[in-house]
């Protein structure tokens, strides 16, 4: 069974960092691209990154401006999100997500809470 | 930067079809794919590559992608489909999402 848990969410202070987890199971993970995907308190699912099987081409949304680095270990099956100088605006539900283009988002974490208040 | 535009929320009685339209610009050249997602829990993938569906998805689910818009279509439609439905494609290697559709069945 495909299974994505997300952990590394909490609450952080504006300007701070904090560094997203998510770990894989169930699939051979070196063989799959994967991504992040967010979700404000009410609102809309957002894109934020990808990165390819071979951690060889990734992409960021616009919005980002640099703050955020995707990264994976094959050899521990965990995809990684690190995130700088975090905003009110970040503060979202954090998910990860299987796939690419041909196959679609088709396997999604339960997704892990940010928070970025004083 | 590429955008998605989806009607914010559509209604449809039980039994009958709901159609939830997705606009973006020359998105018939793109690949486009559609997310349900119920209060509480994540996202899931009900069409990919514009037509097809993800194994374990009724039939009743189904996609079209020409022009500018892409359509998401669901046939007898039942109260379990009540939910927030979001249209998703790339533009170029920046995946974008539509901003979502509740879907009420009355």
């Amino acid at each position: 069974e495909v299974q994505l848990v997300e952990s590394g969410g909490g609450l952080v202070k504006p300007g701070g960092s904090l560094s997203l987890s998510c770990a894989a199971s169930g699939f051979t993970f070196s063989g799959y691209n994967m991504n992040w995907v967010r979700q404000a308190p009410g609102k809309g699912l957002e894109w934020v990154s990808s990165i390819s099987s071979g951690s060889g081409y990734i992409y960021y949304a616009d919005s980002l401006k640099g703050r955020f680095t995707i990264s994976r270990d094959s050899a521990g099956d965990s995809l990684y999100l690190h995130m700088n100088s975090l905003r009110a605006e970040d503060t979202a539900v954090y998910f990860c997500a299987r796939g690419d283009r041909f196959s679609g988002f088709d396997y999604w974490g339960q997704g892990t809470l940010v928070t970025v208040s004083s | 930067s590429y955008e998605l535009t989806q009607p914010p929320s559509v209604s449809v009685s039980p039994g009958q079809t709901a159609n939830i339209t997705c606009s973006g610009d020359k998105l018939g050249d793109k690949s486009s794919c559609w997310f349900q997602q119920k209060p509480g829990q994540s996202p899931v993938l009900v069409i990919y590559q514009d037509t097809k569906r993800p194994s374990g998805i009724p039939e009743r689910f189904s996609g079209s992608n020409s022009g500018n818009t892409a359509t998401l279509t669901i046939s007898g439609t039942q109260a379990m489909d009540e939910a927030d439905y979001y249209c998703q494609t790339w533009d170029i290697s920046t995946g974008v999402f539509g901003g979502g559709t509740k879907l009420t069945v009355l």
